[in-house]
């Protein structure tokens, strides 16, 4: 069973640009949710999505963003990229909504702003 | 909000001996504590999981203890070998039936051979 996949592994913006993000949960997963991971702060919750409804939101400004389709594929989208936006983007999924679904992470998006 | 503090920054042990990771959390209201194992340029990695009903688990060398009333958890790992050098991170779910997750600040794991 294919895990969690996100596309493009890697990628290179440049500031005041926009990126979108894709991320295809583990099939038969419905819950998908982002992360942002830099060495400065560490693991930070963005979103969670569930049947294409943005069920929670993270401390972040309004130029991230994100979307889940019907197939339950979601994308992240950053507009005006700032420097300080540079960070690995974790996708993760999870069978179901409900207390202590198991959560599987991707292999991340690496994001660097120039 | 929910804030999980891990313990130590970094650890480093002999091959074969055990290593211990500490975590505190602040929600009581947090039911599910899954640890992650991130390797250099990968996504984390699920090794193991508590909830919130359970005191301890195992699975082969890895165990997890949860002490509800102190509102902390810890990760064990017994005849640690070399690949189990990674960064650690533990985990809490503070809202129920939702999949955020606060994450604690890691911890480097170094096994010397």
């Amino acid at each position: 069973k294919a895990g969690v996949t996100q596309t493009p592994r890697y990628l290179i913006k440049t500031r005041g640009q926009q990126v979108t993000l894709s991320c295809s949960p583990i099939s038969g997963h419905r819950s998908v949710s982002w992360y942002q991971q830099t060495p400065g702060q560490g693991l930070q919750f963005l979103f969670e999505y569930f049947s294409e409804t943005q069920r929670n939101k993270g401390n972040f400004p309004g130029r991230f963003s994100g979307r889940q389709f019907s197939n339950s594929r979601s994308e992240m989208n950053v507009s005006t990229l700032e420097l300080g936006d540079s960070a690995l983007y974790l996708c993760a999924s999870s069978l179901n909504v409900g207390s202590g679904n198991t959560i599987y992470f991707g292999e991340g998006s690496w994001l660097t702003v120039v | 909000g929910e804030n999980v503090e891990q313990h130590p920054s970094t650890l480093s042990v002999q091959e074969g001996d055990s290593a211990v990771i500490k975590c505190t959390y602040s929600d009581s209201a947090s039911n599910y504590f899954p640890w992650y194992k991130q390797e250099l340029g990968k996504g984390p990695q699920l090794i193991i999981d508590i909830r919130s009903n359970v005191g301890e688990k195992k699975d082969q060398r890895i165990a997890v203890t949860l002490n509800k009333t102190a509102k902390h958890f810890s990760l064990h790992i017994t005849e640690t070998q070399p690949e189990d050098s990674a960064v650690y991170f533990c985990a809490a779910s503070p809202i129920q039936g939702a999949q955020k997750l606060v994450f604690g600040q890691g911890t480097r794991l170094t096994i010397n051979p």
